[in-house]
Parts: structure tokens; sequence; C-alpha cells
């Protein structure tokens, strides 16, 4: 079966860093293109990154403001998100998505981790 | 491209039809997906390609359209079809989603 799951959310400060992992299993990764997608509280859905299955292409939020970087490593199975210069906006569920490929967008999530920015 | 959905909420009984409109600022030509999001759950991909269910997904749940314009109906509204659900333009990066809109039941 497919699955998804994110890690290395948490409590950080205004201005500071934070690395998101995502560890996928059930189909063979490198084939296809994954995304970011988060949720703030209370809010809807917000697409933040996308990359392609040899990382040859990557598309952001332009919200992001280049703060952002998706990254992913096929031989270990993962998809990352670096986040720097964090705000209070950026707080939020981050989901990792699979693309479906094809006509099929975001057919598998993972459960999100939580991403706290306060001081 | 902006998606806007409506209604942003609605309450209906049991059995009832409930159809969703969500309308692109520009043509997205079928490349609109819908997803459901129970409330404290992850997102659910329901429909793709503008009108094509996904594998498991009931038959109560269809949607039409094209281009700009686009209609998601549940045909007999069952308790469990209590949740949020999104419209997606995946045309081209960046991939929207609509606001959102909560379906309860009355």
């Amino acid at each position: 079966d497919v699955e998804l799951v994110e890690s290395g959310g948490g409590l950080v400060q205004p201005g500071g860093s934070l690395r998101l992992s995502c560890v996928a299993s059930g189909f063979i990764f490198s084939r296809y293109s994954m995304n970011w997608i988060r949720q703030a509280p209370g809010k809807g859905l917000e697409w933040v990154a996308h990359i392609s299955g040899p990382s040859t292409i990557t598309y952001y939020s332009e919200s992001l403001k280049g703060r952002f970087t998706v990254s992913r490593d096929n031989a270990k199975n993962s998809l990352y998100l670096q986040m720097n210069t964090l705000t209070v906006d950026d707080t939020a569920v981050y989901y990792c998505a699979r693309d479906g490929g094809g006509h099929v967008p975001f057919d598998y999530w993972g459960l999100g981790t939580q991403v706290a920015v306060s001081a | 491209i902006q998606l806007t959905q409506s209604p942003s909420s609605l309450s209906a009984s049991v059995g009832d039809r409930v159809t969703i409109s969500c309308r692109a600022s520009q043509g997205v030509s079928d490349y609109l997906a819908w997803y459901q999001q129970k409330p404290g759950k992850v997102p659910k991909l329901l429909i793709y390609s503008a009108s094509s269910l996904h594998s498991g997904v009931p038959s109560r749940f269809s949607a039409s359209g094209s281009g700009t314009d686009f209609t998601f109906t549940i045909s007999s509204l069952q308790p469990e079809d209590v949740a949020t659900y999104y419209c997606q333009d995946y045309s081209n990066a960046p991939f929207t989603f609509g606001p959102g809109t909560t379906v309860d039941i009355k």
C-alpha cells in the first residue's frame, strides 16, 4: 500500500528555519512527482511546492518569496522541504502528496506534520 | 488562475441532492479535481479530469464541466459526507485550490 509519512515539524521562532521530510513507501518513488501542501489553522488548502521525479523541475507558490526549497533523495524514497526565514504566517499543517501522473493529481497524502512559528 | 467556489457553506438533509460550483478565472481545460476533507482528517481525491471518479469513491459523487465552469454533485447526501470540499486547478503551476465549501447535515 502507498504510504507517505511526514516528519520534522515543531515549534520555531520567527526568522528560524526548519526542514521537513516525507518518507514514501509502497510505490516506485522515483517515477512520481511530489508536492507539499499546507493548511493553516481553520483555513483552506494551499499548494506550496512541486518537484518532478528526477528533480529536474521544481515549482513554488509565489507567496513563499523564495524562502522554501523542495528537494528529494530517490535512493532514500524521501522528499524534503527546507523552510527558511519563517514567519507566523507559515504556521500550518504541512502535507506531502503524490502526483498521480498523467491526468491524475494528488492521489495520496500523508497525515501531515505541524509547524508552529511563534516567539 | 483564481478559483471561486459557491456556496461557501451549505446545510442539507440526508438524501438531498447537493451541488457545488467552482469557477476558474481562466480556462483550465479539464484539469480540475475535487477533494473531500472530513473534520480533522487528510484531504482525499474524489474526482479528477473534471468528471472522472477516483478509485474507490462512491458513485453518489459526480462532477462535470470544462474550461472555466465546473459542478460537483452528491446525488444523495449521507451523514458520512459531512466535510469541506475543495476544487483544484492542476493545469499548470501554481496548483491552486479553491476556498472550499463546507457541507453539513440539516
